[in-house]
């Protein structure tokens, strides 16, 4: 069946550590692939997003992503994060031709002093 | 301000009320979303709508009635809902459907809780 997994419910990291949110699609082709960040009480903001190319990509606030074809992951990293990362993390796909995003369950971000 | 604004932020009703939902986009956006998000499960998508024609209908009940007047604007009608349908109600817009590609521009949800 088609999926989006998001193993990780729930992470704690200190101020300053890295930082890296596992991302696993299932679905025949490699889709377009999305990285959002909701804080509380507000709508989803695009981090990045890969359709091709570079493997690598970079986006907003200093987080990344890799796509990896042999393991359809696209895990989110950041060097170093900041309190203000504090918040919901999804992970979204767009299937070659489909009309929507489909969308991980999320995984909660913590950051502790 | 992300371009799409979503109102009320939150509403409480009850199960015998009526009550809309309205998001409205600046951004020039042909393509227009509801999606409902509950806790501990994926963003479900309900309606999609192109060029103010409903392009897509994910088996929601009837209780839940869309209704795009234009490409700027987006109401969702709500009547004789259940305590199941508590949730946040989420508004999207992207340039054209079926290209996604371009990502989603999001409201910031109304809260909507039944009692």
């Amino acid at each position: 069946a088609q999926s989006v997994t998001q193993p990780d419910i729930h992470i704690t990291v200190s101020e300053g550590a890295s930082l890296e949110l596992r991302c696993n699609y299932s679905y025949g082709a490699t889709p377009y692939l999305f990285w959002y960040v909701q804080s509380p009480g507000q709508g989803l903001q695009l981090l990045l997003k890969y359709f091709s190319g570079d493997t690598l990509v970079q986006g907003i606030k200093g987080f990344e992503a890799e796509f990896k074809r042999s393991q359809s992951s696209f895990n989110l990293r950041k060097p170093s994060v900041h309190w203000s990362d504090a918040a919901e993390y999804f992970c979204a796909v767009a299937p070659a031709g489909a009309n929507n995003l489909f969308f991980g369950t999320g995984t909660r971000l913590t950051v502790i002093p | 301000e992300t371009g799409v604004t979503q109102t009320p932020r939150h509403l409480v009703m009850g199960m015998t009320n009526k009550k809309s939902l309205k998001c409205e986009q600046h951004l020039g956006h042909n393509a227009m979303y509801w999606y409902k998000q509950s806790a501990k499960k994926p963003l479900e998508l309900m309606f999609v709508y192109s060029l103010e024609e409903r392009v897509e209908n994910n088996s929601v009940p009837s209780r839940f009635s869309p209704e795009c007047p234009n490409s700027s604007h987006l109401f969702l009608h709500l009547h004789t809902l259940q305590p199941e349908d508590s949730a946040l109600y989420l508004c999207a817009s992207s340039q054209a459907a079926g290209t996604p590609n371009y990502g989603y521009t999001f409201g910031s949800g109304t809260r909507l809780t039944v009692v």
